[in-house]
């Protein structure tokens, strides 16, 4: 199994401003995920974090609103820019391991005011 | 169509009920998840599957490829239980494809 740490667990933050959300493996991971989950909707995934190489984002997410790091195997972050209220979400990172399954973090619950 | 549907999209229940969530898909696909999401957000992976059955604690999870369905069962239902249940698809390399989860609500 892998535990994923993720961080803030949650945020309120104003209109305009930047949130940086972390995620950090305790195991190494070629690919790792970034998902939202809009209130009562399923997850959507935004973009897939390969280390050492650009992202690579889903239909209707740009690299300048979600800009995505992965350093290395084992960390990623994902920021949420110049928010408005409609970016209110759970947002949650995922990483696949060979044969135990997919495994998530603990979620960033945010409000944008 | 959906790749995936799952039934019922919410299900309220006593304590000590035994307990089943369906899920069916209309794709290939070489896995599917079953996972757990509480009120917080996080989520755990209960059970990854390709073929059978698999048994955790009160937990049982089943797959049927042919038919392309799949279950999940809780045993002797307790309110910490109470939680939404996600069905999620992965097809070869690809990434997860989810269900719409199903809410469930254990009352004492």
């Amino acid at each position: 199994s892998a535990v994923i740490s993720q961080k803030p667990s949650r945020d309120i933050c104003q209109r305009g401003t930047s949130l940086t959300i972390q995620c950090q493996v305790d195991s190494q991971v070629t690919m790792m995920f970034w998902y939202r989950q809009q209130p009562g909707q399923s997850l959507t995934l935004i973009a897939t974090a390969n280390q050492g190489s650009e992202a690579t984002y889903e239909s209707g997410f740009v690299i300048d609103k979600f800009p995505i790091s992965r350093p290395n195997l084992t960390f990623s972050t994902l920021t949420v820019s110049n928010m408005s209220p409609e970016d209110s979400s759970i947002y949650l990172c995922s990483a696949d391991l060979a044969g135990a399954g997919a495994f998530f973090g603990q979620g960033t619950r945010l409000t944008v005011v | 169509k959906n790749e995936v549907e799952q039934s019922p999209q919410n299900l309220t229940a006593q304590e000590g009920e035994f307990i089943t969530i369906n899920c069916s898909y209309s794709v290939g696909i070489s896995a599917l998840h079953w996972l757990q999401q509480h009120p917080g957000g996080g989520i755990v992976s209960l059970f990854m599957l390709s073929s059978g059955k698999k048994k955790h604690g009160r937990l049982i999870a089943t797959i049927n490829i042919q038919e392309k369905h799949s279950s999940l069962h809780i045993t002797a239902s307790h309110p910490r239980d109470s939680a939404v249940y996600i069905c999620a698809l992965r097809q070869g390399a690809q990434k997860l494809v989810f269900g719409q989860g199903t809410r469930l609500t254990i009352n004492p």
